[in-house]
């Protein structure tokens, strides 16, 4: 079946301008994450979805960056401002979380590569 | 807090050789841990998981709760290992995942 998708592949952007990524999860998934992905930094923890809860936002960085996931489906992330060091791949991620028990694995898109001049 | 450590930015062995990629974590709770692998131009992929307790592509891991390690082995490293592999660790039927710096491990013919 189809996977995680994120759009656009590729965004290049001016400093200061806003910028909207976009994460299709895999259906019935109820989990959905956004990383960031740096040289040098590893894959950061930004935010996470789960169902109906109210999201664990405590990964962002700053108030330029927020994300909201409508119907519990497609999430977008937005960077407002956005400055240099905004540049990064920011991968999402989904995942099925039914066990409550164990952590499920997570299934992650292609990524979104965000470079700002 | 929870906090994972590679601390090899870089491993590179030979084809045939052993290799470990280590990781040490710290949290205080039960934690869950993973290893994630990127192949060159494909996604992140989940690679094995600690309760699993299984052999992937000849990788085994071991949590040993004592050192808080959980690092990556294979006895005979091929080149087709040449990635970049991510530790990461989630507290036990959580969410919030913390990922490593991960470790680019480059196999040589």
């Amino acid at each position: 079946g189809a996977g995680v998708s994120q759009s656009p592949s590729n965004k290049v952007t001016e400093k200061g301008k806003d910028v909207e990524l976009r994460c299709d999860p895999i259906s019935g998934h109820t989990a959905l994450y956004w990383y960031r992905q740096s040289l040098g930094q590893g894959l950061e923890f930004l935010i996470y979805f789960q169902g109906n809860s109210a999201p664990d936002k405590s990964g962002l960085p700053s108030d330029r960056f927020s994300a909201e996931r409508t119907g519990g489906s497609v999430s977008t992330l937005t960077i407002q401002r956005t400055q240099q060091e905004d540049s990064a791949v920011y991968l999402c991620a989904s995942s099925l979380a039914t066990s409550g028990i164990y952590t499920d694995t997570q299934y992650f898109g292609p990524g979104t590569r965000l470079t700002v001049l | 807090a929870q906090r994972v450590t590679q601390p090899e930015k870089l491993l590179s062995v030979f084809k045939g050789a052993p290799v470990e990629l280590k990781c040490n974590y710290s949290y205080s709770g039960s934690p869950e841990l993973f290893w994630y692998v990127q192949y060159s131009r494909q996604r992140l992929q989940l690679l094995l998981r600690h309760i699993s307790r299984e052999s992937i592509k000849g990788f085994t891991a071991d949590l040993n709760k004592g050192e808080t390690s959980f690092h990556l082995k294979k006895p005979f490293a091929q080149e087709e290992d040449s990635a970049m592999y991510y530790c990461a660790l989630s507290g036990a039927g959580g969410f919030k995942t913390i990922f490593g710096a991960g470790t680019r491990l480059f196999v040589k013919a």
